[in-house]
């Protein structure tokens, strides 16, 4: 079975600063893994995933996370953070090869002040 | 745009209601959708998979009587949450996954549910 864990319930971070929002999964196989956006009451926008590959991927937004085999990391990082940037951010893994069934992490509260 | 909508937005009702939200793939076919869970500051907790012409498949310790849902075309699987009761009140979300390999899961807005 597959397991997220987020270390960080909030993570507050002044405008412009710099973030790293942690993620660490376990599994006994290969796995997708995923990074998604919550705003209030809406649903999950997909912000990045890893596949296969580059293990540094980019969003259109300035996000980016690395997958780490070795210390089965998936760590999502923005060098300079804006207002608007201010959600709930979630990690999700998948068994390779299946991209259905997500398992999340608890959730990483980024509150973003001015 | 959307790609998955998702109705309604919000529900409030009495206990006992049972209440029908609709999850909807605007362009294209999804032959599986998947129903979450979430509790007020958690995480979302995956109900069920939704299968287009078969039984869904539901996780262990969710109640399929309670829980019912149904994949009728390839662009709408239903949850209807039978005889509600305030324990039931909650954020459900679907998500479907474009046709193709390795294709990620697109969210609809979810549906806020209160019961009485």
């Amino acid at each position: 079975a597959q397991s997220v864990t987020q270390l960080d319930s909030q993570v507050p971070v002044f405008e412009e600063a710099p973030v790293e929002l942690r993620c660490n999964y376990s599994s006994s196989v290969s796995v997708y893994l995923f990074w998604y956006v919550q705003y209030p009451n809406q649903g999950l926008q997909l912000l990045l995933k890893y596949l296969s590959g580059s293990t540094l991927v980019k969003s259109i937004n300035g996000f980016e996370a690395e997958f780490n085999k070795s210390q089965t990391s998936f760590h999502l990082r923005k060098p300079s953070v804006h207002i608007s940037d201010t959600a709930e951010y979630f990690c999700a893994v998948s068994v390779s090869g299946n991209t259905g069934k997500l398992i999340f992490g608890q959730g990483t509260t980024l509150q973003v002040k001015p | 745009g959307a790609v998955v909508s998702q109705h309604p937005s919000r529900v409030i009702c009495k206990s006992g209601t049972s209440v029908k939200i609709e999850c909807r793939s605007l362009d294209f076919q999804a032959t599986t959708m998947f129903w979450y869970r979430q509790f007020p500051k958690q995480s979302l907790m995956l109900m069920a998979t939704s299968n287009e012409g078969s039984k869904a498949t539901y996780e262990q310790g969710v109640e399929k009587d309670k829980f019912l849902i149904n994949h009728a075309s390839l662009t709408l699987s239903t949850l209807t949450v039978t005889s509600a009761h305030p324990e039931d009140s909650s954020f459900y979300i679907c998500s479907a996954p474009r046709p193709g390999s390795n294709q990620p899961q697109h969210f609809g807005d979810g549906t806020r549910l209160s019961i009485l």
